[in-house]
């Protein structure tokens, strides 16, 4: 079971709101770990977007839109990353990343956006 | 302005060494602020971490990776380095570098990648 889940796409209209997981493995809480979010588009390097770990512990990418905003559903044991309001412009794929406990970065398979 | 440039070999042999530099301009690698890392994507795959390293030279790496993996700064080029013996095919990708702030200048205590080069394209085949 890979340690970070990640669905494969995500399909939502220009103006919705898109919520994307990423969910821990079983045993891995995710109420202990910084999400970090990054916005990969083709032939481009990834774009740091974001990192939550709490309301009082979360920094927003430099210049990225506020319509982009971590979360947790801690039932659910993930981290989601939302997108408000969303644009053709933010078709790409995202992924998420932790740092595990272990001293190592994992990030998600990753999940990509289309906006229909 | 912080920019990020991989450079090196676009082809490498199987069972020889990838070596890799990252020239960074506008911040310098003995900075204290900071890690630098390396990250791969295999063509039309995910992101996979490799290693950072600070300014001391304390080292973190993947540890699917570790026996292969050197990763140094020069501080007279202000460059980081990534070697990677004995590549396989599996080693074929897109290499980036990446800028990791630390909290408070603290050598155990860093967050993410937030600045990233644009990536070289190596390819492992004889």
């Amino acid at each position: 079971q890979a340690m970070l889940t990640q669905p494969a796409s995500l399909s939502a209209s220009p103006g919705a709101s898109a919520s994307l997981t990423c969910t821990l493995r079983s045993g891995i809480n995710v109420g202990a770990y910084r999400i970090y979010w990054y916005q990969q588009k083709p032939g481009s390097p990834p774009q740091y977007l974001l990192r939550y770990k709490s309301d009082s512990d979360m920094q927003q990418g430099s210049g990225v839109p506020s319509r982009f905003s971590g979360s947790k559903d801690v039932s659910a044991n993930a981290g989601i990353l939302l997108i408000s309001g969303l644009q053709s412009e933010d078709e790409a794929d995202y992924y998420c990343m932790i740092w595990h406990s272990s001293a190592y970065w994992v990030f998600g398979g990753g999940t990509k956006v289309t906006v229909l | 302005q912080l920019q990020l440039q991989e450079s090196g070999p676009g082809l490498v042999k199987p069972s020889e060494t990838l070596s890799l530099t990252c020239t960074v301009s506008g911040d310098s690698v003995s900075s204290p602020s900071y890690y630098w890392g390396w990250i791969r994507q295999p063509p039309g795959k995910g992101l996979e971490w490799i290693g950072d390293i600070y300014s001391s030279g304390r080292t973190f790496y993947n540890p699917s990776l570790k026996s292969r993996v050197t990763i140094s700064v020069d501080r007279s080029k202000n460059q980081l380095s990534l070697k990677l013996s004995s590549v396989t095919a599996a080693d074929t990708g897109v290499y980036y570098c990446a800028r990791l702030p630390t909290l408070d200048n603290r050598e155990d205590y860093y967050y993410g990648m937030d600045v990233w080069g644009q990536g070289t394209s190596v390819t492992v085949s004889s």
